[in-house]
């Protein structure tokens, strides 16, 4: 089945600085890559995601790159501020079936920005 | 963030006890899923439900019963559990059963003593 490895498990950062988080995946049939954000107490809220036919994907602060040959995605997020301070975990899908897609975790990533 | 509600938000058993987790999404998905999250692991899936039938268990032990009467409610019945169940247990909910955003409720902190 898939495995999804994801790199480093706590990241600290100077606010300002851009943090990136790391994620490789086993199953070549995966084509749906999200990244959730959880911060403290909270639910775990999709900050962005990347399918498989593209390769980077951005929203404002945030970008999502993806190596399908290698089977690595990584979240880089730029001019980091206090709130962006969760646990990050990326995930992929399991083709199954028809079309569906069971999601894989990492473990998570803690991210710490300092002022 | 009233999409996907779930009760009780904190919970402590023993290891005799029956207890249910309540699951409701108001944003008219078709899917349900249970996630456990314990402290240092990746999100363990637990159950899939498509337009009300399960389509996976994922080697989830039978102390943990899952019930989707509707669309728009989830359960999880819990009996004779063990203390490593301890864990945040969450909801979360999708348009259909297909590779696309997960919307999570705010889980259930449960503690088996």
């Amino acid at each position: 089945g898939e495995n999804v490895e994801q790199h480093p498990s706590t990241l600290s950062v100077q606010e300002g600085d851009s943090a990136v988080i790391k994620c490789t995946y086993s199953d070549s049939a995966s084509n749906y890559f999200p990244w959730y954000k959880q911060e403290l107490g909270k639910r775990p809220q999709l900050i962005i995601d990347i399918r498989s036919n593209v390769g980077e994907k951005k929203d404002q602060r945030i970008a999502v790159t993806l190596n399908k040959t290698a089977k690595h995605f990584s979240l880089h997020i730029t001019e980091t501020q206090p709130e962006d301070s969760a646990v990050y975990f990326c995930a992929a899908s399991i083709p199954e079936g028809d079309s569906w897609g069971k999601l894989q975790f990492g473990a998570g990533t803690q991210v710490v920005v300092t002022p | 963030e009233t999409g996907v509600t779930q009760t009780p938000r904190h919970l402590v058993m023993g290891m005799t006890n029956k207890k249910s987790l309540k699951c409701e999404q108001h944003l008219g998905h078709n899917a349900m899923y249970w996630y456990k999250q314990s402290a240092k692991k990746p999100l363990e899936l637990m159950f899939v439900y498509s337009l009300e039938e399960r389509v996976e268990n994922n080697s989830v032990p039978s102390r943990f019963s899952p019930e989707c009467p509707n669309s728009s409610h989830l359960f999880l019945h819990l009996h004779t559990l063990q203390p490593e169940d301890s864990a945040l247990y969450l909801c979360a909910s999708s348009q259909w059963l297909a590779e696309e955003t997960q919307y999570f409720g705010p889980g259930t902190r449960l503690l088996v003593l």
